[in-house]
């Protein structure tokens, strides 16, 4: 059983689509966060949820509205992609504030 | 940028050997953690070192931490060519966020 998981794993769309990536966690965690990770491999937060709650927007463009419909979910919504939106999206979740945090797989986006 | 640095950037070394990366860090932590990234993969968690702590060790695993100059090294004892990947090294503060370092890249030579 995969504890989070990410759909799509990759995702090619032009310029100025609105897209969506949905995440599951299978592990009663309390905590999910959304990462972007560049072409540099720097990994940056970019939301944090807590039971639901939105706990951290980092300076994230407001055309990403991330949606918690419960504990488990956590899907990223893109409005008018841009080039400069191509990176490696990554899930993630934990039981609490600090612990250890479980990654989804990543998914590939890629805007032409 | 909060972001850690990692250093050296890429590391390549011959199995059975040993590797260390160090993590430096700018703000006061709660504790520091290590993440291994396969290519085209997820992170997977390693070891978590809390801010009381100097030492820790799990497997082929050692991590140290110093507050005090805001780094951390994580030692890869005899390596092996399934330990290539890279290495991040992130940090909690209790900001419901882990900052991550700039990574690693570790190359075991078979």
């Amino acid at each position: 059983d995969t504890a989070v998981s990410q759909t799509p794993k990759y995702l090619v769309t032009q310029m100025g689509n609105d897209k969506s990536i949905k995440c599951e966690q299978n592990l009663g965690h309390d905590t999910m966060y959304w990462y972007k990770q560049d072409s540099k491999k720097f990994l940056k937060i970019m939301f944090s949820y807590n039971n639901k709650e939105l706990i951290i927007n980092e300076t994230v463009p407001n055309r990403f509205s991330p949606k918690s419909p419960d504990k488990a979910h956590l899907n990223l919504h893109i409005n008018s992609l841009e080039l400069g939106d191509s990176a490696v999206y990554f899930c993630a979740s934990s039981p609490y504030e600090e612990s250890e945090a479980f990654f989804g797989q990543g998914t590939r986006l890629t805007v032409v | 940028s909060q972001q850690g640095e990692e250093d050296p950037q890429a590391l390549s070394i011959q199995e059975g050997e040993n590797a260390t990366m160090n993590c430096s860090y700018k703000t006061s932590i709660n504790n520091l953690q290590w993440y291994r990234q396969n290519s085209g993969r997820g992170l997977v968690h390693l070891i978590l070192i809390r801010s009381n702590e100097r030492e820790k060790h799990s497997g082929r695993l050692r991590v140290t931490l110093d507050t005090s100059k805001k780094s951390s090294s994580l030692l890869i004892t005899a390596s092996r060519a399934a330990d290539t990947a890279s290495y991040f090294c992130a940090t909690a503060s209790g900001t419901y966020k882990y900052i991550f370092g700039t990574g690693t890249r570790l190359k075991v030579l078979a």
